[in-house]
């Protein structure tokens, strides 16, 4: 079977650090991936995991552990501008790409 | 400038009147896809293609066909239209199947209501 689960909103004030998890069940994992998406835009591409650990890109960072189906995105120094969805997915081969609903994040000042 | 684009961002219709929203990549890409995104739910994949002449379905296929004539396009061909295929609707690309660091570019997105 399939499933993804992340909250569905979280809310965070502006400099502070945020954490987004997901959990999945996905037969044939290869990898992960965290988009961000603004209200009305299309989603944009932040991070895609495919060994356990963490990966570092500026202010994002995000962590896969494998054994667990566990993944975070890890936003520091936030910014207003960081208010969007952010969606976890994953790639199960031949690009089959498998979405969670999305964490919808608040950024207040 | 590299990007995806949709055609029409906006369309209201009724029920049963064929409609077909285009997708056109300028980036040489082998890969396209096509999801809809509803509230609570995600996005969801609906069809996508490996080449030219090589489509195949994703999750939610029923009531949509598409084709890849060519590739740069990627056409969402809705024959008989129905309210429950009110969404918005992204077309994607990438260079290959397999995601690396340049993974998938979304089109601007079509917001579709069927009455």
């Amino acid at each position: 079977g399939q499933n993804i689960d992340q909250p569905t909103e979280m809310t965070a004030t502006e400099g502070a650090i945020v954490q987004i998890n997901c959990t999945y069940q996905t037969s044939g994992f290869n990898g992960l991936f965290w988009y961000q998406q603004h209200a009305g835009e299309a989603p944009t591409f932040l991070s895609y995991n495919v060994l356990d650990g963490l990966e570092e890109k500026g202010r994002f960072s995000s962590f896969l552990s494998r054994s667990k189906g566990y993944s975070y995105l890890l936003l520091k120094e936030l910014q207003m501008k960081d208010s969007a969805s952010y969606l976890c997915a994953t790639y199960t081969g031949g690009f089959k790409t498998i979405f969670g609903a999305g964490t919808r994040l608040f950024v207040k000042a | 400038e590299a990007q995806v684009t949709q055609n029409p961002r906006y369309l209201i219709t009724v029920t049963g009147k064929k409609l077909t929203v285009t997708c056109s990549q300028n980036m040489n890409h082998e890969y396209m896809s096509w999801y809809r995104q509803d509230p609570g739910l995600g996005l969801r994949q609906i069809y996508y293609s490996m080449n030219v002449e090589v489509t195949d379905k994703g999750d939610v296929p029923e009531g949509y066909k598409v084709s890849r004539k060519e590739k740069r396009n990627f056409p969402l061909i809705l024959e008989s239209p129905s309210p429950n295929q009110t969404s918005l609707y992204f077309c994607a690309s990438s260079l290959e199947g397999t995601p690396s660091t340049d993974t998938q570019y979304f089109g601007p997105g079509t917001r579709l209501t069927v009455l």
